[in-house]
């Protein structure tokens, strides 16, 4: 059974300090990688997609991939409190006929 | 250039009835997926669907659920006879490919049974 996990919070960082989310998945075969938003009674926002392992970075954002580990992160820089949200971590193994598989989420505060 | 498109944003239902839950992709998309969300849960995949098929319906409960994407007009989850543990938020996700690249998600279907 494929399976994404994460660590689900909250996590308290203080306002520019870095968080870090931590993300593991048991499906060998996964392909794609992905980082979602989601505030309270939204739908999640695309973040961050990562497909090869390395880092990716994409302004304050930056995706970690160790497909040995099967290990994903994401360092957000500069914390701001409009980052707080859900963060959902989100697997694909890619070229069959199957969705995302989410992780729970990790819930970030962001302390002013 | 629209997002995937969801309607109804809420819907209240009592116990027996049936709902339909309707979704937009993007326009270019052709692949659908749909989610259900419970209060403090992840998302769980339910359905990939192309048009006029049915990729993969692996999430999706065996009685009482159904989906279709039809050559025109938007896919449809529909649930009937609807119970108290069918509440959740039902989102809807349109991608051009099935690597999930361009994966968007719709603003979400609010699902109430009382």
């Amino acid at each position: 059974q494929k399976e994404v996990e994460q660590n689900s919070g909250p996590l308290s960082v203080p306002e520019g300090a870095i968080a870090s989310l931590n993300c593991t998945y048991s499906d060998r075969g996964s392909q794609s990688f992905f980082w979602y938003r989601q505030y309270s009674g939204k739908s999640p926002e695309l973040i961050m997609s990562i497909y090869s392992n390395g880092d990716k970075e994409d302004g304050r954002f930056t995706a970690q991939l160790n497909k040995a580990s099967q290990y994903v992160s994401l360092l957000i820089r500069d914390s701001q409190p409009s980052d707080s949200a859900t963060y959902l971590c989100a697997v694909n193994r890619g070229g069959g006929a199957d969705g995302l598989t989410f992780g729970k989420g990790t819930h970030l505060i962001i302390q002013p | 250039n629209a997002g995937v498109m969801q309607n109804p944003r809420h819907l209240v239902r009592r116990r027996g009835q049936e709902a339909r839950l309707r979704c937009s992709p993007m326009k270019g998309h052709s692949h659908v997926y749909w989610y259900r969300q419970l209060p403090e849960e992840g998302l769980k995949f339910m359905v990939y669907l192309q048009k006029e098929n049915i990729i993969d319906e692996s999430g999706m409960p065996k009685e009482r659920f159904s989906a279709e994407f039809p050559k025109e007009g938007p896919s449809i989850l529909r649930i009937q006879q609807v119970v108290r543990g069918d509440s959740a938020a039902y989102f809807c996700a349109s991608s051009r490919n099935d690597r999930g690249e361009g994966y968007t998600f719709g603003s979400g279907t609010r699902l109430t049974v009382v």
